[in-house]
């Protein structure tokens, strides 16, 4: 069965960084883009980026581009977010999730990792 | 960058009510719209994608509609598990972005 088991989240001072990690089994990793999305406390979803399939193309949103970058190494389905430069406003639940259409990375997502809390703080 | 904007924010239902909730985009998206529900404590789940089409294994009592900027999730007869906060997510363009959320309780 598809599975994404999500590891990296914890406490980091402002400014600083950290890397998730999704680790993917039952699925042919390299044919489906990977997306990352976010929750503040008791907020609404956020969109953070998407990896296309074959990792061609990278997209992120507004509020992370310049700091967050996403990649994957697919001998190891895995796909990563590097967040650098960290904000408060950064805290949250973040979950990966895969795009359902094979060869894509602009579509639903279907498979939902655990998700992973991530909190900045001084 | 394209907007979305849900409404309501809220809504209180009873078990058997029929539940519309709109999303509104600021430009047209075509039909590159998804719904989805989320429970407290976990990850969305998958409704509806372009527009109108039901996701594999979702009960046939939630559907959607629309085009170009207005959208739209029914559900025809609110069940116990229905109530969860629903978001609606724009696919048409980069950033891809979700609407506020709909929170529907008894």
């Amino acid at each position: 069965q598809v599975q994404l088991v999500q590891s990296g989240g914890g406490v980091v001072q402002p400014g600083r960084s950290l890397r998730l990690s999704c680790a993917t089994s039952g699925f042919i990793f390299n044919s489906f883009g990977i997306h990352w999305v976010r929750q503040a406390p008791g907020k609404g979803l956020e969109w953070v980026a998407v990896i296309w399939y074959d990792g061609s193309k990278k997209y992120y949103a507004d509020s992370v581009k310049g700091r967050f970058t996403i990649s994957r190494d697919d001998a190891k389905n895995t796909a990563y977010l590097q967040m650098n430069s960290l904000r408060v406003e950064d805290t949250a639940m973040y979950y990966c999730a895969r795009d359902q259409r094979p060869g894509s990375g602009s579509y639903v997502v279907d498979y939902w990792g655990q998700g992973i809390l991530v909190t900045v703080s001084s | 960058d394209i907007q979305l904007t849900q409404s309501p924010s809220f809504l209180s239902a009873s078990v058997g009510d029929r539940v519309t909730i709109t999303c509104r985009a600021s430009q047209d998206i075509r039909s590159h719209l998804a719904w989805y529900q989320q429970n407290p404590g976990k990850a969305p789940k998958v409704l509806i994608h372009a527009a109108s089409s039901l996701q594999s294994g979702v009960p046939s009592r939630f559907s959607g509609s629309g085009s170009g900027t207005e959208f739209t999730l029914t559900i025809s007869s609110l069940q116990p598990e229905d109530f969860a906060t629903y978001y609606c997510q724009q696919l048409d363009s980069y950033p891809l972005a979700f609407g506020g959320g709909t929170k529907v309780e008894i």
